[in-house]
């Protein structure tokens, strides 16, 4: 079993609508919760980071974290054809911030 | 543009060869990340290097190895190459690594072994 599970998708929606990405995990030490951005054949970009559990917002984006369900989530309003891209959950340890665990990433795919 | 640089942007190279890839971080930060990244296995952690001392490692091979130099440039090194190691290899760098810090990742070298 990983410890970071991600829906590969592909997720296809149509211009406007609220997207949902998902991850769970399994190692409860887990404390810093990112999700990136990945466009075909580019590195990936941080969107969002958050600490523990809780939600943070950023314009579109909403990062959610609910640590007793070992749970995190993206959700991005309004999805526009330039929302589409890859997107990976990565998770880190306190005090071994330096090493990402990444999920496998969820192909989106926001027509107009 | 993240500010990291990696080359070269493409390498094709033969079974049982060895390669040299390249990462310059962004200016300021002392800490380089490499990670590897395949259609099977995801984007995996492979090893951090903090002002030229090894820092952690994840599932890097024997037969992989990796270096930060005085000017904080890194290199990672594979040999004996299998058809298995190709892959994109990214770099990654940031600040500090004790806590958290944004990792800001290069462009990527994509490896073809024929």
């Amino acid at each position: 079993q990983k410890e970071v599970e991600q829906d590969p998708g592909p997720l296809s929606v149509p211009e406007g609508a609220i997207v949902s990405l998902n991850c769970t995990y399994s190692n409860s030490a887990f404390q810093y919760f990112m999700w990136y951005r990945q466009y075909s054949r580019k590195g990936p970009e941080l969107l969002m980071y958050t600490y523990s559990s809780g939600n943070k917002e950023d314009g579109r984006f909403t990062a959610q974290v609910d640590k007793s369900s070992k749970y995190i989530s993206l959700f991005i309003r309004d999805s526009q054809p330039s929302d589409s891209a890859t997107y990976l959950c990565a998770m880190s340890l306190y005090n071994q911030g330096g090493k990402l665990i990444f999920g496998q990433g969820t192909e989106l795919s926001v027509k107009p | 543009d993240s500010g990291v640089t990696q080359t070269p942007k493409h390498l094709i190279t033969a079974t049982g060869q060895r390669v040299t890839l390249r990462c310059s971080p962004r200016s300021g930060d002392l800490s380089v990340y490499w990670y590897q990244q395949s259609l099977d296995q995801g984007l995996q952690f492979l090893i951090q290097y903090y002002n030229g001392e090894e820092r952690a490692k994840g599932n890097i091979l024997e037969r992989f190895s990796a270096q930060q130099f005085p000017d904080l440039h890194s290199e990672l090194n594979l040999s004996s190459l299998e058809l298995g190691d190709s892959a994109l290899y990214f770099c990654a760098s940031s600040v500090e690594s004790i806590n958290y810090n944004e990792q800001f990742f290069g462009p990527g070298t994509r490896l073809t072994v024929l």
